[in-house]
């Protein structure tokens, strides 16, 4: 019942692009984006509530597509400050909880 | 305002052993859930509760019990520990349900 993540590894030199893809097999209501970095807690990132929905967040944005059940995160012009592991949240219809994928290690380098 | 605390934030425990986890939410969140994360996995739901009631559960085994107080901080119960049960533990509050999650530092258990 996770959401699936890919790429599993990404590794950008600073001012690369980054896509980040999260499908589910149920009905999504909405999908959430953490960055967790080295040590820390994950920390939230955005929500995104409807069908074709698109938010963004400085340089990094994401895209709800609701008839596919997917999300994308995209990161562009990537900063060191970017690197870490990406999870993106899922919550269905018929149950409360958020489940995660299992992360996708963004490293930036210089 | 302060944010999601737990505590301890290292245990280590031996096999067979019971361990408490305990979270205080932000206030005015209603809702914790809590998670086990081993390392380079993502977090893997194992409850969540809101108004004190258990509103979801994870595929965990029974040895796995938690509750919500009416100051809606929240304890996680692991009886008869199991080498398999060594992860960080994240607890997380939320105003409500599927509302953003802001997350503890975690409690980091060893078990040996």
């Amino acid at each position: 019942q996770q959401p699936v993540q890919s790429p599993q590894a990404v590794i950008l030199r600073e001012g690369e692009d980054a896509v980040i893809n999260c499908s589910s097999s149920k009905a999504l209501y909405s999908v959430h984006w953490y960055r967790q970095k080295h040590g820390e807690a994950p920390v939230f990132l955005m929500i995104l509530l409807k069908g074709g929905e698109q938010k963004g967040h400085e340089k990094i944005s994401a895209s709800f597509n609701e008839k596919k059940q997917q999300s994308s995160l995209y990161l562009t012009a990537s900063q060191l400050s970017y690197s870490g592991t990406y999870f993106c949240g899922t919550a269905w219809y018929n149950n409360n909880d958020m489940r995660f994928g299992a992360g996708t290690r963004l490293t930036v380098k210089p | 305002d302060a944010g999601v605390t737990q505590s301890p934030t290292h245990l280590i425990k031996t096999r067979g052993q019971h361990v408490t986890l305990r979270c205080s939410p932000i206030s005015g969140h209603k809702s914790v859930s809590w998670y086990q994360q081993v390392l380079g996995q993502g977090p893997q739901f194992i409850f969540q509760y809101y108004e004190k009631e258990e509103r979801g559960r994870g595929n965990f085994p029974d040895r796995f019990s938690a509750r919500q107080f009416p100051n809606y901080s929240s304890e996680l119960n692991v009886n008869a520990l199991l080498l398999g049960d060594s992860a960080l533990y994240l607890c997380a509050s939320s105003l409500s349900f599927r509302e953003k999650l802001f997350f503890g530092s975690g409690t980091q258990l060893s078990v040996l």
